[in-house]
């Protein structure tokens, strides 16, 4: 059974930079075709595709975002750490990583964790 | 980048009725990388539908999917009581989702 799990601040200031990790079992992110991604959703909206990080090391960033984003992968601990710089209050959000089955062939989760909530406030 | 647009935004029906979703993207996407998500209150996303008609795991099958091009369409046989939710579809090969469309009890 796959699991993921999002864990972080829930506030951050402005101009500050947010750390996010996300804690999964189930899968090894070393094997051939794995994924895992985050996408994020303001409260009422819709979502958004942040990032995603391959089993081979390979980085995808949505355009918008990409010049605030890094993903990192450490598959010993079986984490994915998702930074993002210079927060704003329009970054507040419901931030989701979730797992890219190796079935895909482009940006599709078939799990999802709880997501984590992050208010961007001063 | 491709634009998809749900329709409606809200769909209100009763339990029994038969639900039909629209997504519509603003440039033909290949049919190999849509898929459609149900989302409930306080809940994260739920993959329903990949590769515009194909069932996730343990997807019940009054949950189907068609189209090709530019219209896809997620049609619920007969609603059920959980399946008032949020929909949302994705075109996945950039990872653009749409706009979601809200099943609402009537």
């Amino acid at each position: 059974q796959i699991t993921l799990k999002e864990s972080g601040p829930t506030l951050v200031k402005p101009t500050q930079t947010l750390t996010l990790t996300c804690t999964f079992s189930g899968f090894s992110l070393s094997t051939n075709g794995v994924g895992v991604g985050w996408i994020r959703q303001p409260p009422g909206k819709a979502l958004e595709w942040l990032a995603l990080i391959y089993w081979d090391d390979d980085e995808r960033y949505s355009p918008s975002l990409r010049s605030r984003l890094t993903i990192t992968k450490d598959t010993s601990r079986n984490q994915v750490v998702l930074t993002m710089t210079n927060m704003d209050p329009v970054d507040t959000a419901t931030y989701y990583c979730a797992h890219r089955p190796p079935y895909s062939n482009g940006r599709l989760f078939d799990t999802w964790g709880q997501g984590a909530l992050v208010t961007v406030s001063s | 980048e491709i634009v998809l647009t749900q329709s409606p935004g809200t769909l209100s029906l009763s339990p029994g009725e038969r639900a039909t979703l629209s997504c519509r993207a603003d440039e033909s996407v290949s049919s190999t990388s849509l898929a459609w998500y149900q989302q409930k209150p306080g809940q994260a996303p739920r993959l329903l539908i990949y590769d515009a008609s194909t069932r996730a795991t343990g997807i019940p099958d009054r949950f189907s999917g068609s189209g090709s091009g530019t219209d896809f369409t997620l049609t619920i046989s007969r609603l059920e009581p959980e399946d008032f939710a949020v929909y949302f579809c994705q075109q996945y090969g950039s990872s653009v989702f749409g706009g979601g469309t809200k099943v609402e009890i009537k």
